[in-house]
């Protein structure tokens, strides 16, 4: 399978826990994305790497927050001090380059749960 | 900064009938791009059609076509012949050159389709 592939699919954690989540991308895209999508809602963006780059952190990404991508490959997103406000389904997507116009491939999404 | 309205939460049609879902844009941004993705229950997002804002002509993949309006900022989905497969939400979302290609999406229109 040469698609985006996140890791794990599924975490439930209590409050004041600290996670971390895996994203793949697909191995000749040079671009990632984070976002995260609570329930019924559209996925809203955190944060993109160029290569091993990060360009680009959106307000919501607060300092409990942090994504490497540190070889330009797969991604990690780590939470610490969860939060109940903080569980919500994260995307992850790639791109193979820059432009707007280039398709953003998502992958299945993990979801979190903070008890 | 970009915003992508969906006034529509929830349509339904009838299988091998017409429905079109409504998008409503804002931006500042002269060089831009459109996209509808559609995310079925418990599945990854995937990209159903794309309008560079530059083309006047309408896309078209397949059953699906876009009715893009750029002087009113509107991006309405065409599903024709729907399928009990076209259930599922779908989102629109917008993508800029100078906003670092992120995506801006909607809040999503749950399609219903009815055998």
């Amino acid at each position: 399978d040469t698609g985006v592939s996140q890791n794990p699919r599924h975490k439930i954690t209590k409050r004041g826990q600290n996670v971390t989540f895996r994203c793949d991308p697909i191995s000749e895209h040079n671009r990632l994305y984070w976002y995260r999508q609570t329930l019924g809602q559209g996925p809203e963006f955190l944060t993109y790497f160029q290569n091993e780059a990060q360009l680009e952190k959106s307000r919501l990404l607060s300092d409990r927050f942090s994504a490497e991508r540190p070889k330009g490959s797969f991604s990690t997103l780590e939470i610490q001090r969860t939060e109940q406000g903080d569980s919500a389904m994260y995307l992850c997507a790639s791109s193979l380059g820059g432009s707007a116009s280039h398709e953003q491939f998502f992958g299945p999404g993990t979801r979190l749960t903070v008890l | 900064a970009q915003t992508v309205t969906q006034s529509q939460p929830e349509m339904s049609v009838q299988e091998a009938e017409t429905v079109t879902l409504s998008c409503t844009y804002d931006t500042s941004e002269s060089d831009y791009y459109l996209f509808w993705y559609k995310q079925p229950p418990s599945r990854q997002m995937i990209l159903v059609i794309r309008q560079e804002a530059y083309k006047q002509q309408n896309a078209t993949e397949n059953r699906f076509s876009v009715n893009f309006q750029k002087a009113a900022k509107s991006f309405s989905l065409k599903i024709s012949d729907s399928q009990l497969g076209d259930a599922a939400m779908y989102f629109c979302a917008y993508s800029g050159e100078t906003s670092g290609s992120r995506l801006t999406f909607g809040e999503g229109t749950q399609l219903t389709v009815n055998p």
